[in-house]
């Protein structure tokens, strides 16, 4: 069954580092998300991503963010200058669209630890 | 804008007790609901889904029923097993393609043999 991947699974980076969580959505879908989870808090919207264009975003999601699908297959989020906050789980998401359904295909997950 | 309230957890249960965990929404228009569950160090995995009023959606014994009267999209299971330990999310969707999810606070399910 097609699945989505996220790479690294964890990733240790000091406060003020750029990093790069890539993720590899399933082939068929046409949209894309980034959620993340703070430990023992309630999973979070981020951004959702459709036609090589961001389609949504939350006010998490400022200047320090962006993201990309640099081939067609990946879709990375990229955090410019990582604060002690970033540190949480983050999950890349994609979906089919209408007609095929609206639900969401999550990966594993990648944790950020910033220290 | 839309929200998702659940029941406050944890919640223990013995092996094939019955199982609830409310949860209610706030949402304009006629949203899609979802139950995913997470286990111990894994994402989040879709359990079930219903995308209109009245709509029941159902897997793994696990089942839930959109209320828009209630606003309510409750889980339920007729008899735990220990391997249902996990954390359960209720979420939701606006009725376009694209939306984002909405996630609810989640409620651990811990089930004893």
């Amino acid at each position: 069954e097609p699945e989505v991947t996220q790479t690294p699974s964890h990733q240790v980076t000091q406060m003020g580092q750029e990093v790069i969580l890539r993720c590899v959505p399933i082939s068929n879908h046409l949209y894309f998300y980034w959620y993340r989870q703070i430990l023992g808090q309630k999973v979070e919207f981020l951004v959702s991503f459709y036609n090589n264009e961001i389609s949504e975003k939350s006010e998490i999601f400022d200047d320090q963010f962006s993201v990309e699908r640099p081939d067609g297959s990946n879709f990375t989020l990229k955090i410019r200058s990582t604060k002690l906050e970033d540190s949480a789980m983050y999950f890349c998401a994609s979906s089919p669209g209408h007609p095929l359904g609206y639900e969401q295909y999550f990966g594993p997950g990648t944790r950020l630890t910033v220290t | 804008g839309n929200s998702v309230t659940q029941m406050e957890g944890p919640v223990t249960l013995s092996e094939e007790a019955f199982l609830t965990i409310n949860c209610t929404y706030t949402a304009t228009g006629y949203p899609s609901l979802f139950w995913y569950v997470q286990y111990p160090g894994e994402g989040l995995q879709l359990l079930l889904k219903a995308t209109k009023a009245d709509d029941k959606g159902s897997n793994k014994g696990f089942e839930a029923t959109y209320r828009k009267e209630t606003t309510s999209f409750h889980l339920e299971k007729g008899s735990v097993q220990v391997s249902d330990s996990a954390v359960y999310f209720c979420a939701l969707s606006r009725e376009t393609s694209g939306s984002r999810l909405t996630f609810g606070e989640g409620t651990q399910l811990t089930v004893n043999p």
